[in-house]
């Protein structure tokens, strides 16, 4: 099982939707990141969380340390939110920091 | 431009050759990380420096080495390439705290 798990994997919205994306992982963290992919694969960090709600224009990202869960919301989508969206975690054990990663969910936005 | 640079950005290159992937982080940042990212595995970890020195391995082959140099750019060494090499490789930097910021990769296929 893998430690990361998002879902769903694939997402479809009409414009102006509200859309959620979760993401659940097994082990301890000491901060949970919400990255975005664009198709020409370039990675852009959106959240680094590890406690309660941040906000950032559109995108809103929680995460509940008790049920190991976190979610991304995006209001009033625009086809420009086109993207896959991976949550990644920073293990809580050991000294380094690397990225754990989820396999991501595509996420088409239709006008 | 997130501040991290990777060249080449495109890399096509036969079986059993060896290549050399660059990146230099953000100004500041004494963190280095190397990513794969390819499409059977996804994301993945490979390896990270620390101010010139190795601070964690992940499931990096043997083949492949790097390190990070004084002026604090890291180079990725691939030799005796496969196919099975070909994927995106990401350089991430990162400063004392968690935040991350990920260059724009390489894409590397080998034919």
């Amino acid at each position: 099982k893998n430690e990361v798990e998002q879902s769903p994997q694939n997402l479809t919205a009409q414009e102006g939707e509200f859309i959620t994306i979760n993401c659940s992982y097994s082990v301890g963290i000491s901060a949970l990141h919400w990255l975005q992919q664009h198709p020409g694969g370039g990675i852009v960090s959106l959240f680094m969380l590890s406690s309660g709600k941040k906000k950032h224009g559109r995108l809103i990202a929680t995460i509940n340390i008790q049920e190991k869960h976190s979610s991304l919301h995006i209001t009033a989508s625009h086809p420009r939110d086109s993207a896959v969206y991976i949550c990644a975690v920073t293990k809580s054990s050991g000294s380094a920091r690397q990225l754990t990663f989820g396999s991501g969910t595509q996420l088409t936005v239709l006008p | 431009d997130s501040g991290v640079t990777q060249t080449p950005k495109h890399l096509i290159t036969a079986t059993g050759q060896r290549v050399t992937l660059r990146c230099s982080p953000r100004s500041g940042d004494l963190s280095v990380y190397w990513y794969q990212q390819s499409l059977d595995q996804g994301l993945q970890f490979l390896i990270q420096y620390y101010n010139g020195e190795e601070r964690a391995k992940g499931n990096i082959l043997e083949r492949f080495s790097a390190q990070q140099f004084p002026d604090l750019h890291s180079e990725l060494n691939l030799s005796s390439l496969e196919l099975g090499d070909s994927a995106l490789y990401f350089c991430a930097s990162s400063p004392a705290t968690y935040g991350y910021t990920f260059g724009s990769g390489t894409r590397l296929t080998v034919v």
